[in-house]
């Protein structure tokens, strides 16, 4: 079974902070995906990472694969209020017996004050 | 731009009864997934539909869960006879060929 550990649970910060959260693994993923949940709503994917090693930017978000591809990590530069929902990362492995299923953090709730 | 839908937003519904949640995946897409979401937990596969059958499953898709695409847009969830556990939000997804998925706004179903 794999597992996806995502860390911290919760992040409550102040305006203009940077943070980051990590996804953690002891199995190899084909991809990451990170998403982003509003209370009530379904995920809304933010951006995949498919290569060992890739950084991917989205205006003040950085997303980061492990060189060996179990690990990832989100990084916010200068957070800013609405910032503020639940981030989670999910893990999937294509082929084989495996049709994209994704394994999902428990997610981690980021607050943002003004 | 186009996304998943997924009706009713809400169902309410007494234990032993069959639900049906429904799903218009995004149109082009070939893979189609359910995943539930426990208050307070983590986001869990179900099952994937592939090719007009299923390809996987997890332990929690037992005999009482069932999916269909009965006509080429729609996609299915049926819940036999429904449990108290079985309360959670729903949660559709499609994907082309490659790796990203796409979730719809889910359907909260609330077992009396």
């Amino acid at each position: 079974t794999q597992l996806l550990e995502q860390s911290p649970q919760f992040l409550s910060i102040q305006e203009g902070e940077n943070l980051t959260v990590y996804c953690n693994s002891s199995s190899v993923f084909s991809s990451l995906q990170w998403y982003r949940q509003e209370p009530g709503e379904g995920p809304v994917l933010l951006v995949t990472v498919v290569t060992g090693g890739e950084v991917k930017k989205l205006k003040r978000l950085t997303f980061q694969f492990g060189d060996a591809r179990k690990d990832s990590s989100l990084h916010i530069t200068a957070a800013q209020t609405g910032d503020t929902g639940l981030y989670l990362c999910a893990g999937a492995n294509a082929g084989g017996t495996s049709y994209g299923k994704l394994t999902f953090g428990q997610g981690t709730i980021l607050t943002v004050h003004p | 731009e186009p996304e998943v839908t997924q009706t009713p937003s809400h169902q309410v519904t007494q234990m032993g009864q069959e639900v049906i949640l429904r799903c218009v995946p995004i149109s082009n897409h070939l893979y189609f997934y359910w995943y539930r979401q426990i208050l307070g937990q983590k986001v869990e596969f179900l099952v994937s539909f592939y090719n007009n059958e299923i390809s996987e499953k997890s332990e929690i898709f037992d005999d009482q869960f069932s999916v269909e695409r009965p006509d080429g847009s729609n996609f299915t969830l049926k819940i036999r006879s429904t449990k108290l556990e079985d309360s959670a939000m729903y949660f559709c997804a499609s994907k082309e060929q490659g790796n990203e998925q796409f979730f719809g706004p889910g359907t909260r179903l609330t077992v009396l």
